[in-house]
């Protein structure tokens, strides 16, 4: 059963870069025609959708954060990692990674997601 | 983008009783919209997909329907561990998208 555990600092002084990993165990994340997500949730509120990779290495990004994101797999480390630069107060929130189903559906498997504080 | 709007805000039901869960899409999403449960300190966790199909686990009492623009989550009969917040999500237009959320509470 595929599992996904993301990584990074907890905390990120403005203006800097948010880098994070998830890392994927059970299967590979190159097999299947799945791609691989990056979600994002602010204390008390609702989910945002940041963007995904394809086992092919093409994304999609949320065009409101699109000019500061970047989604990449590393297939040697079975992971893939967010990078969102120029950061502020509003980028503070749990970051989840998950399962994309494509053609085939939503995002079905979730990390249990990571906690990020910007802040100086 | 496509905007979810979830309705009620919140639910307040007993243990036993039938809830029902609104989301209303600012455009079509045909049949691409699912349905996701959370707990306090948890993941989502996927319980409907592509409007009525239930994910692997997800017992019957839960069920999806709509398409288009509007769509319904029932929980036929509301159990102890189904007192959460519970989201729409769509795949159909860029960017995907999530409902504001509707908490499902005591």
């Amino acid at each position: 059963q595929v599992q996904l555990q993301e990584s990074g600092p907890g905390l990120v002084k403005p203006s800097q870069t948010l880098s994070l990993t998830c890392t994927v165990s059970g299967g590979s994340i190159t097999s299947g025609v799945y791609f691989w997500a990056w979600i994002r949730q602010p204390a008390g509120k609702g989910l945002e959708w940041i963007g995904r990779v394809s086992t092919g290495g093409n994304t999609d990004y949320n065009a409101s954060l699109q000019s500061r994101v970047t989604i990449s797999l590393d297939t040697s480390k079975n992971q893939f990692s967010l990078r969102l630069s120029s950061v502020t107060a509003a980028d503070t929130a749990v970051y989840y990674c998950a399962r994309d189903l494509g053609h085939q559906g939503p995002e079905d498997v979730w990390g249990q997601g990571t906690t990020v504080t910007v802040s100086s | 983008e496509t905007v979810l709007t979830q309705s009620p805000a919140t639910l307040s039901l007993s243990p036993g009783e039938r809830a029902t869960l609104s989301c209303r899409a600012s455009q079509s999403v045909s049949s691409y919209l699912a349905w996701y449960q959370q707990k306090p300190g948890q993941a989502p966790r996927l319980l409907i997909y592509d409007g009525f199909n239930r994910a692997t686990g997800i017992p019957a009492r839960f069920s999806g329907s709509g398409s288009g623009t509007d769509f319904t989550l029932t929980i036929s009969s509301l159990e102890p561990e189904d007192f959460a917040v519970y989201y729409c999500h769509q795949r159909a237009n860029w960017p995907r998208s999530f409902g504001q959320g509707t908490k499902v509470e005591i």
